[in-house]
Parts: C-alpha cells; structure tokens; sequence
C-alpha cells in the first residue's frame, strides 16, 4: 500500500548526540513535511520541501536541519540535540500546495527521547 | 491571529453512546477545514475535509459539519466503539497553505 513510512519509530540520543530520523513516501507527493509534536500539543510544522525547494520556518531552530536527496526521501538532522527535542517527529506529504484542498499524509512519527 | 480552537479539552463516554466536538476557527480568508484522528503514539489520519461550501460530510460514524458564517464545526461520532479513542483535531491551513492545528479533543470510550 502507498504509504508514509518513518524510521526508526523509536530513536534514544544523548545530550549533544547528532541524530538523524529518517522519512519515506511511495505516493510520489511533491511536499514533504518535518513537524515536532511534544505532549498533549499540536504538531509544529519544522520545514517543508516543495521538491527540491527547501522552506524553513522562521521559528526552527539551527539545530535542525533537512535533507531531501529525491522525491521518495526526507531527513531531519539534529546536529546537538538537547533534552527539550525530546518529542516525536511527523514526517507528512502532500501532492501539492496551493489551489484544490490537497490532503496532507502523515507518518506514524518517530518517538525521540534525549538522554 | 489565525487561531483554531477545540472544546471539549476532553471527554469520556461509554462505548455506544454519542458525541459532538467542537472547532471554533478565526483562519481568514477561508478555505478548508479538517478533521484529523490521532491515537497515542502514532501519526494524525484524515478523516475528513470540508470546504467553503460543505455543510455537513459523513465518513461512517464521524459526521462532520461546517458552518462558515459563524465559523465553527462539528465532528459528531456516532454508536462509538472502544477503537474511537483518541486525540481528534481540527485543522485549518492559512493562505499560505500552512496548516493551523487546535490543540485537539482527548476522547476516551469505556465499555
């Protein structure tokens, strides 16, 4: 089945620790979404890609960081992660953007704990 | 500010029973509306999108309603069952396509 597919979905880090989650899609979506959802929060969209146009929001911080080396994959980097990154990481996708109401499809998450 | 926001914070009914949640939005200019489904520890699914002109969307025994003018909506579950628990958010993208999440509605079902 098409589907959005992280890895791992339980990640342990130490404090400083760079740490890489990873996030997979079979359903060919031009966007792909990294959000941060702590407990009882909503979800807090980090960056997006539209292709290969990276788009960060103005409020994430250096620490993290993005690649999307081609449609399928996506990765959060967190270079020196800290115990106030512990939370679990959304990767979603989408076909598009802007006009039609376009579906945003989410992963299950990868659970990050820092030690 | 374009806020979304949800009541009840959360909710317990017993399995079989009826419920109504609520979404209050001040997103402007409009769009669309969500509904999403999150259970504990996983990724929110969709279950249902209503646009400007859509007051009421069935997806099984989630009713969903949209009132545009006074903009609030309703997710209305129906004969719940024990899987129905959850975290259930209401989401309303902004121009910019960015997605406005509430803070959701904890529903726990008991037999």
């Amino acid at each position: 089945d098409a589907m959005v597919i992280q890895n791992p979905r339980y990640q342990v880090t130490q404090f400083g620790k760079p740490v890489t989650l990873s996030c997979s899609q079979t359903l060919n979506h031009n966007v792909m979404y990294w959000y941060q959802q702590k407990s009882s929060q909503a979800p807090k969209l980090l960056f997006h890609y539209y292709d290969k146009d990276f788009n960060n929001e103005a409020d994430t911080p250096d620490n993290f960081q993005s690649r999307r080396p081609n449609t399928s994959f996506c990765f959060l980097d967190i270079r020196s992660p800290g115990l106030g990154d512990a939370a679990m990481y959304l990767c979603a996708t989408s076909r598009d953007m802007s006009g039609a109401p376009y579906e945003q499809y989410f992963g299950p998450g990868t659970r990050l704990t820092v030690t | 500010k374009n806020q979304v926001e949800q009541s009840p914070q959360s909710l317990i009914i017993l399995e079989g029973k009826n419920c109504t949640l609520q979404c209050n939005y001040t997103v402007s200019p409009f769009s669309n509306l969500r509904w999403y489904k999150q259970d504990t520890g996983r990724g929110p699914v969709s279950l249902t999108i209503m646009t400007f002109s859509e007051n009421t969307k069935s997806n099984g025994r989630y009713t969903a309603t949209l009132d545009a003018d006074t903009k609030q909506s309703s997710l209305h579950i129906t004969a719940s069952q024990l899987s129905d628990s959850a975290s259930y958010i209401c989401v309303v993208p902004e121009d910019t396509d960015k997605l406005i999440f509430g803070t959701g509605t904890r529903l726990q079902v008991f037999p």
